[in-house]
């Protein structure tokens, strides 16, 4: 069975706070992988890829350790806005593999 | 600038009344997808279409149907409403040309589909 495992959460830190989360897949043959942000009620959007041996953008740190099968994700000085379920997605052929996500508050 | 549009964004039905929802892209991606998401789940795909190949996930039930008429446009249709259909209905597209992995997805807004 192919899937994608996160820590529910939530996770409450103060602003300016730096979090991490981690994302475990079951599939070896995952090629690509996501972070996605969601606001309740709302849809997924994309935060960032995770290619090869990650990347950075701005306050988020995303990396992969394929040989642990694992993903990461970094937020550093965390603001109110951030606050948000956070999922984790492993892709290959042609569909993507979500989990259910990490709830992140983060309060003044 | 609306890229992948929902309509309608709520939608209430009866038990058993059939239902169809719509999605439509402005992005000329090749590939659409179905999910289905209750309250603090993930999103679980129904299906997709890989241009007009339709793909089916082995346990999405018989009771969801979809149609994709053109490259803009896919229908997601509910024979039957059951209470536990009640859920967020989200619709996604890719730009996928290489068959074996996937280019980023792009949701639209979804439908939350009340079942009374």
């Amino acid at each position: 069975r192919k899937e994608v495992e996160q820590d529910p959460g939530p996770f409450n830190v103060p602003e300016g706070a730096t979090v991490a989360f981690n994302c475990t897949y079951s599939n070896s043959a995952s090629q690509s992988f996501f972070w996605y942000r969601q606001d309740c009620r709302k849809e997924p959007k994309l935060l960032m890829s995770v290619y090869s041996s990650g990347n950075e953008d701005g306050r988020f740190t995303a990396q992969l350790n394929r040989a642990s099968q694992y993903i990461s994700l970094l937020i550093r000085d965390s603001k109110l806005s951030d606050s948000a379920t956070y999922l984790c997605v492993a892709s290959g052929y042609s569909t993507l593999t979500f989990g259910k996500g990490t709830m992140l508050l983060v309060s003044p | 600038d609306a890229m992948v549009i929902q309509n309608p964004r709520y939608q209430v039905t009866q038990f058993g009344k059939p239902v169809t929802l719509s999605c439509s892209q402005t992005l000329n991606h090749n590939v659409m997808y179905w999910y289905q998401q209750k309250s603090s789940q993930a999103p679980k795909l129904l299906f997709h279409y890989y241009d007009k190949d339709f793909n089916n996930e082995a346990d999405t039930p018989d009771n969801f149907q979809s149609r994709r008429p053109n490259t803009s446009f896919c229908f997601l249709d509910i024979r039957s409403p059951g209470l536990g259909d009640a859920a967020m209905y989200l619709c996604a597209t890719s730009r996928d040309d290489r068959g074996y992995s996937t280019d980023t997805q792009y949701f639209g807004p979804g439908t939350r589909l009340t079942v009374l």
